[in-house]
Formats: C-alpha cells, structure tokens, sequence
C-alpha cells in the first residue's frame, strides 16, 4: 500500500477484555515498531521486528503485552486482560530495513480507550 | 542510556516570527537524532535527521536542525513561521543499530496570525 495502515482507527473495550491491534507495513519493509503515546508517558517504544530475527521486546510494559508478525508483513499487537492505563494512541512504523540511518514511516494510529 | 529532552511543553510565536524548539539529548555514543512532527489526528512525519554526515541538517518545509555535540543539543529551527506549521514536533534518539527511537516529551507550536 501506499503507507503503514493500522486498524481500527478507534476501539473503545471494557476493562478485562482482550484487543488486538492490526499493523500493515509499507510493502517491502522489512523492519517494523510498535510505539505507545500516552498524555503521561509520551511516546514510548513498545517492540521492534527485523526479518526474522528475533523480536527485540525491551519496551512491552507487562507479559499482558504480546505482538507478532506473520510472513514478515502484517502485524499483530495483543493486550489481554486490558487496564484503564492501557488506553492510549498506538502507532505502527516501518522501515525498509532496520537501523537508525532508514527512515520510519507511521502509521495514524488506533487509539484505544479502556473503560 | 540515552534520553531526550524537549525545553517547553508549548511554544507560541507570530507568523512570520522566527521557530526555536530546543532538544537536548543523552547518549553514551554518536547518536543518530531526527525531528519528527504530528499534525493533528495524524501519524508522526519526519522533518529531518543528523547521521553524522553534517551538523547543519536542512529538512522539509524550511526547517532546519544544528547538531551541536559539545552542548548537546539539536535544535530545530525555521526563520519565518507560517500558520500551517502549528503542530506538535518530537525530538528522538536512537543510538542502536534497531533503529529503536526514544522520544522527547513533544512540543507543541502554536502560530499566531
């Protein structure tokens, strides 16, 4: 496509339940980030995909956080068990490869409010 | 670790008026610096990014950044504003090979006509 798509644009869950998110990357990118932005925290790395190495997690808050990446596209971020803390807008970028010198294209975001 | 610091929350100029958002950073080696701004409802775009190459970085819609590493800082600027660059603007480091950005708290540009 012609930029990073996430869907849904907007998802309003109970607290307890289960959401996932959908990340499209750029076609032919090879790196792929999750980013939480928070009125609190700002914007905070979440997970980063790099072809099919293994997933660097360093920034998922909890083990209620959990993503994957199918067939080196399309990307999945799962929060189960949702708190009212976890509402937030969550971005997607990608890359065509990894490293600081390729630029990253986000996506506009799913906000998700938990209520 | 590296981190990033935004001076101002909230900027406001006149239109026409000279931009100065200021970013200083934290990092244990040469890091990899860029400018990002989020108009709107809308996804993060870049402006611009220091790779080493020169410390005077020229970006989109007149923007520039100056990477100063014996203050450092990374700056960004732009000599004239226009109503159309009110937007939050988010300094970021990375210094891994990842690519992984670690962000400032974001600044918010508010133009006057």
């Amino acid at each position: 496509g012609a930029g990073v798509s996430q869907s849904p644009s907007n998802k309003v869950t109970e607290k307890g339940k289960d959401v996932e998110l959908r990340c499209d990357p750029i076609s032919g990118h090879t790196a792929l980030y999750w980013y939480r932005q928070s009125l609190g925290q700002g914007l905070e790395f979440l997970i980063y995909f790099q072809g099919n190495s293994a997933p660097d997690k360093s920034g998922l808050p909890s083990d209620r956080f959990s993503a994957e990446r199918t067939g080196g596209s399309v990307s999945t971020l799962t929060i189960q068990r949702t708190q009212q803390e976890d509402s937030a807008v969550y971005l997607c970028a990608s890359s065509l490869e990894g490293g600081s010198y390729t630029e990253a294209f986000f996506g506009q975001g799913t906000r998700l409010t938990v209520v | 670790a590296q981190s990033v610091t935004q001076l101002g929350s909230h900027v406001s100029v006149s239109e026409g008026a000279l931009v100065l958002l200021r970013c200083n950073y934290s990092s244990s080696v040469p890091p990899y610096l860029f400018w990002y701004v989020q108009y709107p409802n809308q996804g993060l775009q870049l402006l611009l990014k220091y790779t080493s190459a020169a410390t005077l970085v020229k970006g989109i819609n007149g923007f520039e950044a100056e990477f100063k590493k014996s203050e450092t800082s990374f700056h960004l600027t732009k000599p004239s504003a226009h109503m159309s660059d009110a937007a939050e603007y988010f300094c970021a480091v990375s210094e891994d090979q990842g690519g992984k950005l670690i962000f400032g708290q974001g600044t918010e540009l508010s133009v006057k006509p």
